[in-house]
């Protein structure tokens, strides 16, 4: 069991839908991330939030939008999706500007836009 | 342009070998390398990482050598396990305090350790 849970853990989706996915960890880290993992391709940064505030946003379409309540949840909402986003989204949390820290990924969410 | 490159896309070892998993970066702004490892259906979990600062960090029987000049790393597992089979991703940062979490990560090895 992992200190960041992902949730659903798969998700079908059609192109005029709304969801969201949600995040949370129990590790007492200050920054959360989303990351994307598309086939054969390597993960990709898409959002970074320190202590609830957005810090990154990797040029990532507006259909994807990131909430962040607190330091310990994170929600991803979804709307007007097209196929080719269809993906591993991953959540991550780490102790942001400390030396060293590593992070802590949890399982993903299998995104299947159709 | 990737900045993080792991030119060999799968690596077949029989166990009590040695794996050998490359990457190479273009980006000499790097200065903090990390290795991950994931297990199907599962998230990436951290294995080892190395700054810019040492050529060599082992952690078991997992070492990570760094080759600045080259723009080269490697992870070596020796021996190799049934339960290392996984796929490994190399990641780099450009800075060793987690500033965001701004890893770049190059594609991912397949490693398969043969019983």
């Amino acid at each position: 069991e992992t200190g960041v849970t992902q949730t659903p853990r798969h998700l079908v989706m059609g192109m005029t839908n709304k969801k969201s996915l949600k995040c949370e960890q129990h590790l007492g880290h200050n920054a959360m991330y989303w990351y994307k993992q598309s086939a054969k391709k390597p993960l990709e940064l898409m959002f970074v939030y320190n202590f609830k505030e957005q810090t990154e946003n990797n040029s990532v379409p507006s259909r994807f939008s990131p909430e962040c309540p607190n330091s310990s949840h994170l929600f991803l909402h979804l709307h007007t999706l097209q196929p080719e986003d269809s993906a591993l989204y991953l959540c991550a949390s780490s102790q942001g500007g400390s030396y060293n820290s590593p992070l802590h990924f949890g399982n993903g969410t299998r995104l299947t836009v159709t | 342009d990737q900045q993080v490159k792991q030119n060999s896309p799968s690596l077949s070892v029989q166990e009590g070998r040695i794996s050998i998993l490359n990457c190479d970066y273009t980006n000499s702004m790097f200065d903090y390398f990390l290795w991950y490892k994931k297990y199907p259906a599962e998230g990436p979990t951290f294995l080892i990482s190395i700054s810019s600062i040492k050529d060599k960090n082992e952690d078991g029987r997992f070492t990570v050598f760094l080759n600045k000049s080259a723009k080269h790393l490697s992870l070596h597992i020796v021996p190799s396990q049934p339960g290392d089979s996984a796929v490994y991703f190399c990641a780099a940062s450009p800075s060793l305090y987690n500033q965001g979490g701004k890893l770049i990560f190059g594609q991912g090895t397949e490693l398969s350790v043969k019983p």
